[in-house]
C-alpha cells in the first residue's frame, strides 16, 4: 500500500530555531507539493516540484522558507528562522502530472513558541 | 487566478439527514476532485470528475460536475456519523504550462453529523 510519508509528525520549537520537515513521495510519482493548512487560511500551496524541478514557490515566504528535492525519494521544507506565525500543519503530497490527483501525507504539526 | 468557492463553510446535521455541498468558480477546469479530511490526517481523494455533466456515485455520496465544467456538487444521502470531516473540492487547470499538475483548492466545508 503506497503512501506518502512525512517526518516528524509533530514539532515544537522556539522562535528563531531552524525547522526541517521531510517527505518521501510515492515511488514513481513525478509531482511533489508542499502545503500549509491553518483554520484561517485553509490549504495554501507553498511549493510545487515536477520531475524534481521547482516550478512554483510563489506561495512561500522566500526570506525564511526553502524547499528542495535532493533526490526522487526525498523532499524537504526548511524554515529558518522560525516564527510563531509559522505554526500550522504542513502537508506533502505527490502525484502524476497527467492525472492531477494528489496523495497527501499525514502532515507535520508545527508549533513555534 | 482561478478561485473555487465552497458553500456552506459549516454544516451541522443529524444522522439520517441529506445534505449538499457546492463548489463554484468562474473558471473552467479540466477536472474536479473531492477530498475528505479527518482530524489529524491528510486529505484523501474521494472522486475525480472530468466530463461536463458527469455524475459519479460512491455508495451514499453523489458527485456532479457542471455542464460548463465550472462548478460541482457533493450530495450525501442519509448521513452517518462516519461522514464527519472536512470536505475539499479542487480543480485542475487545462494541460500545459507551469500550472499543469497543480490544483486549486476550495476553502472547505466542515461537516458534523450528530448521532
Amino acid at each position: 500500500d503506497a503512501r506518502v510519508t512525512q517526518t516528524p509528525r509533530h514539532k515544537v520549537t522556539e522562535m528563531g530555531q531552524e525547522v526541517t520537515m521531510r517527505c518521501q513521495p510515492i515511488l514513481g510519482h513525478n509531482t511533489v507539493f508542499w502545503y500549509r493548512q491553518t483554520m484561517m487560511q485553509g490549504l495554501e500551496l507553498l511549493a510545487y516540484f515536477r520531475n524534481r524541478a521547482p516550478l512554483d514557490d510563489s506561495g512561500m515566504p522566500k526570506d525564511r522558507f526553502s524547499a528542495e528535492m535532493p533526490d526522487a525519494t526525498l523532499a524537504t521544507l526548511k524554515i529558518q528562522p522560525s516564527e510563531p506565525r509559522d505554526s500550522a500543519v504542513y502537508f506533502c503530497a505527490s502525484g502524476l502530472v497527467e492525472k492531477s490527483e494528489q496523495f497527501f501525507g499525514p502532515g507535520t504539526r508545527l508549533t513555534v513558541l | 487566478t482561478q478561485l473555487l468557492e465552497q458553500s456552506p463553510q459549516f454544516l451541522s446535521i443529524q444522522e439520517g439527514e441529506n445534505l449538499t455541498v457546492y463548489c463554484n468558480s468562474s473558471s473552467v477546469f479540466s477536472s474536479l476532485q473531492w477530498y475528505r479530511q479527518e482530524p489529524g490526517e491528510g486529505p484523501v481523494l474521494l472522486v475525480t470528475v472530468v466530463t461536463g455533466g458527469e455524475v459519479k456515485k460512491l455508495k451514499r455520496l453523489t458527485f456532479q460536475f457542471g455542464d460548463a465544467r465550472k462548478d460541482s456538487s457533493l450530495h450525501i444521502t442519509a448521513a452517518q456519523t462516519g461522514d464527519t470531516g472536512l470536505y475539499l473540492c479542487a480543480g485542475a487547470p487545462d494541460a500545459g504550462g507551469t500550472s499543469y499538475g497543480k490544483l486549486t483548492f476550495g476553502q472547505g466545508t466542515i461537516l458534523t453529523v450528530h448521532p
